[in-house]
């Protein structure tokens, strides 16, 4: 069964200090990964997509990394406004096939000043 | 260029009663899929429609049904309220689906009392 697992549940951080949020995957057939962020109240806002192992994509504070059986979002000197739950998931699929997205229950962050 | 809409943004209905809720992709977008997102669960997929067809469908009970029109907007619908249904609703929309990123809507807001 694909299923997708984030840790840690909760993650407080003093404004500065760097960290980083795991997603662990079980998929068939891995045709992306996708990382989101929510804030209250919001639909989540899509931040990035990853397709293979070894390949890494930056924003801003926010660089994310993806192997064969995880991911990484790395947050660099994190900032109050950085505070949201950050949200992962795969997409499978065979050929030509794609399936639906498969979230995990999110990393909610919150950065103090 | 407009992102997702979706209406209404709040919604409060009674056990038993049904509830139609509505979707406008972005401008061009031919892939609307639709999500429930609560608590205890996180984001689970309901359905996704790609040019008017049912394209893939998660397992939710037939209360739950949707559909796309000409226009690519989409509606989902659902029957005989529960108390469980209580949710947000988050419909997502993409060029043709999957792996060129998913959009979200603000979500709509369902109360079941």
């Amino acid at each position: 069964e694909d299923q997708v697992t984030q840790s840690p549940e909760a993650l407080r951080l003093q404004e500065g200090e760097s960290s980083s949020l795991n997603c662990s995957y079980t998929v068939s057939g891995l045709r992306g990964l996708f990382w989101y962020r929510q804030d209250p109240g919001k639909g989540p806002e899509f931040l990035f997509t990853l397709y293979s192992a070894g390949e890494e994509k930056e924003k801003e504070r926010l660089k994310a990394t993806l192997t064969k059986k995880e991911s990484f979002l790395h947050i660099t000197a994190p900032k109050p406004e950085d505070s949201a739950t950050y949200l992962c998931a795969v997409q499978a699929g065979y050929g030509g096939s794609q399936g639906n997205l498969i979230f995990g229950k999110g990393t909610k962050l919150s950065v103090k000043p | 260029k407009a992102g997702v809409t979706q209406t209404p943004r709040y919604l409060i209905k009674t056990r038993g009663q049904q509830v139609t809720l509505s979707c406008s992709p972005i401008s061009g977008h031919r892939s609307v899929s639709w999500y429930q997102q609560t608590p205890g669960q996180g984001l689970q997929f309901l359905f996704e429609y790609f040019s008017e067809t049912q394209r893939n469908k998660g397992n939710f009970p037939g209360r739950f049904s949707g559909r796309q029109f000409s226009n690519s907007r989409s509606e989902m619908n659902v029957s005989t309220l529960e108390l469980g249904d209580s949710a947000l609703y988050l419909c997502a929309s993409s060029p043709t689906g999957g792996i060129y990123g998913y959009t979200f809507g603000s979500g709509t807001r369902l109360t079941v009392v």
